[in-house]
């Protein structure tokens, strides 16, 4: 089992739909979570980040928390062609190790 | 802000030949930075973690010869691909993160990658 696990996609979702990206992780002592976004032939980019239980908002994008079930979440609501690209997850684990996911492929149908 | 600098954005040269790759925080001071290595449609490989001031910390299977890692100052660190060969061709990235050292929780900010290339 992968320590950080995210389903590799690609996921198509139409444009002006809610886009919904899941992550998992196995360490349950784990601190901070991370969502970057990454364009083909590009360095990543931070999107949001997360250290709480619950949700937590920036425009269109909702990070979602769950330690008890360990996973967490990124919601694009009014999905855009630009929305395209794939998306990490990163988790910090109890010994600040960060482990980075393989990444979600995220298409947006015009 | 949190702007981090990555030079050059693309390096073509001949194997044998050794190339160097700058990572500077712009507006900020970072105790940490990584290097990281990622081949075509694969994810982040962490390579190292570089400290101002100490020895760069290598990941398992990664020859601190061949890469050699310079973190001078709060601003620059450095990635030296030593004697590069074609399997050595892949898009390097750097990363530096606020905060003091490792245990900081803040989040890493990625330079523009450089696209290695050898001939």
């Amino acid at each position: 089992q992968k320590e950080v696990e995210q389903n590799s996609g690609p996921l198509s979702v139409p444009e002006g739909a809610i886009a919904s990206l899941n992550c998992t992780y196995s360490d349950r002592g784990s601190q901070s979570f991370f969502w970057y976004r990454q364009y083909s032939g590009k360095s990543p980019e931070l999107i949001m980040f997360i250290y709480s239980n619950g949700d937590k908002e920036d425009g269109r994008f909702t990070a979602q928390l769950n330690k008890a079930s360990q996973y967490v979440s990124l919601l694009i609501r009014d999905s855009q062609p630009s929305d395209s690209a794939t998306y990490l997850c990163a988790v910090r684990r109890s010994n600040y190790q960060l482990i980075w996911g393989a990444g979600t492929k995220l298409i947006i149908k015009p | 802000g949190a702007v981090v600098s990555q030079h050059p954005s693309w390096v073509i040269c001949k194997s044998g030949t050794s190339v160097k790759i700058e990572c500077r925080s712009l507006d900020f001071q970072a105790t940490t930075m990584f290097w990281y290595r990622q081949f075509p449609k694969q994810s982040l490989m962490l390579m190292a973690t570089s400290n101002e001031g100490s020895k760069a910390t290598y990941e398992q299977g990664v020859e601190k010869d061949k890469f050699l890692i310079n973190h001078a100052s709060l601003t620059l660190s450095t990635l030296t691909v030593t004697s590069a060969h074609p399997e050595d061709s892949s898009f390097y990235i750097c990363s530096a993160k606020l905060g003091t050292g490792v245990y900081s929780n803040q989040p890493q900010h990625f330079g523009d990658g450089t696209r290695l290339s050898i001939l």
